[in-house]
Parts: structure tokens; sequence; C-alpha cells
């Protein structure tokens, strides 16, 4: 399977607890954005690499979350002292530089928080 | 107001039904328009992909932008019990910007 790979596919953490989740998007894709969707609702942005280089970011990142992704290749979301509000599904997507503008999407993280 | 307005549903409509799913936007900004379709605990997968306005058709599927309305809209010809998922409209104003969806709405077809 070549397409963007996201694992864990579920991570259940207690309150207060650090967790980071990894995804590998698809070889060669320069592009790699991670997005947070809530149960009933639309995935919403929060941060976007351009090869290593982290390019833009959401208010939504506040400073419990950051990413990395080192050497251009694959991608880690780490979030620090986790709250219930955290709990989510943290999806991943890749496209290349150039050409078609499409975002292709991993399975996500299903993140719970107790 | 949400930059992507779209009706959550649940949309319900018999196997063979024409479906009819639709967003609003308030940027005028957005010039790329994509369909996605979502299945319960799986990541969105790319259904259309139309650029600026006008239609464009895909076996099943016709999607239709109107930049002077800020509407979009996602026709479904044939509907099938497989196509029972959610669809998320999506936009962007550059290629390779973020992506703004809509909420999502929930289809259903029965058999």
């Amino acid at each position: 399977d070549t397409g963007v790979s996201q694992n864990p596919r579920h991570k259940i953490t207690k309150r207060g607890q650090n967790v980071t989740f990894r995804c590998d998007p698809i070889s060669e894709h320069n592009r790699l954005y991670w997005y947070r969707q809530t149960l009933g609702q639309g995935p919403e942005f929060l941060t976007y690499f351009q090869n290593e280089a982290q390019l833009e970011k959401s208010r939504l990142l506040s400073d419990r979350f950051s990413a990395e992704r080192p050497k251009g290749s694959f991608s880690t979301l780490e979030i620090q002292r986790t709250e219930q509000g955290d709990s989510a599904m943290y999806l991943c997507a890749s496209t290349p530089l150039a050409g078609e503008n499409i975002q292709y999407f991993g399975a996500g993280t299903r993140l719970s928080v107790l | 107001q949400k930059e992507v307005e779209q009706d959550p549903g649940p949309l319900s409509v018999p196997e063979g039904a024409i479906v009819s799913l639709n967003c609003t936007y308030s940027n005028s900004a957005f010039q790329y328009f994509m369909w996605y379709r979502q299945y319960s605990r799986k990541g969105p997968e790319l259904l259309m992909y139309t650029y600026s306005s006008g239609n464009k058709e895909d076996g099943r599927f016709t999607a239709q932008v109107d930049k002077s309305s800020k509407y979009i809209s996602l026709f479904i010809r044939d509907s099938q019990p497989s196509d029972s998922a959610t669809y998320l409209c999506a936009m962007s104003i550059n290629a390779g910007n973020m992506l703004t969806f809509g909420g999502g709405t929930r289809l259903m077809v029965k058999p």
C-alpha cells in the first residue's frame, strides 16, 4: 500500500500524559498537512510542512502541540499534557509540490483522553 | 459564522435516487473546490476536484461551482447503498494551501 500511513490507529491515554503520532506520507510528496476532526465536524487545519520546513500553523495549535518533519520524510505530532478536549481524530495528508493540488489523507489516529 | 457551511443531514434517499449535496462559503478568495467522501472511522477520500467556476463530471458524480453565488454542489446519480457515507466539501485559496472544510453531510441510501 503506497498511501498515507498513520500510526497508531487508536491511542487511549490519561489526562496529563504526552502522546506522539506518526505520519508517513506518499513517497516523494513534498507537502504534509495535519488536521484535527471532532465527531460530527469537518477536519480543521493544524499545520503544514514543505519538505522539512513548517510553513504555517493554525491558532488551534496551542503551545502543547508540536510537529516535526525531520529530513522531509515522515512527520510526528506530539501533544503534551493532554486534556479531554484533545480527544479527536488526527488526520495527516500529503500532496506533491508541483502538479495536482490534491491532498491524499491517511486513515487517521483516533485519540481518546480519559 | 463558519467560512464554509454545509447541511449536516442526515439525508436519507432510496436506492437509485439523484442526490444533491451543497455548500455555501463566505471567502471569495477560494479558487479550488473539492468533494471528499468519508466512511465511518476512515480518512477522507477525494471524489471531485474543480478549479474556479464550472461543472465537472466523473461517472455518476457531477460537481458544480458557482463563484458568483459562493455555492458549490455535488450531484450523485443512480445512488447506491455503498454511497452511504459523510460527504465533505473543501476549498482552498491557492494550490497547496490548507483546506477549509464544511462540517459534512451524512448520506444514507436505502436498498
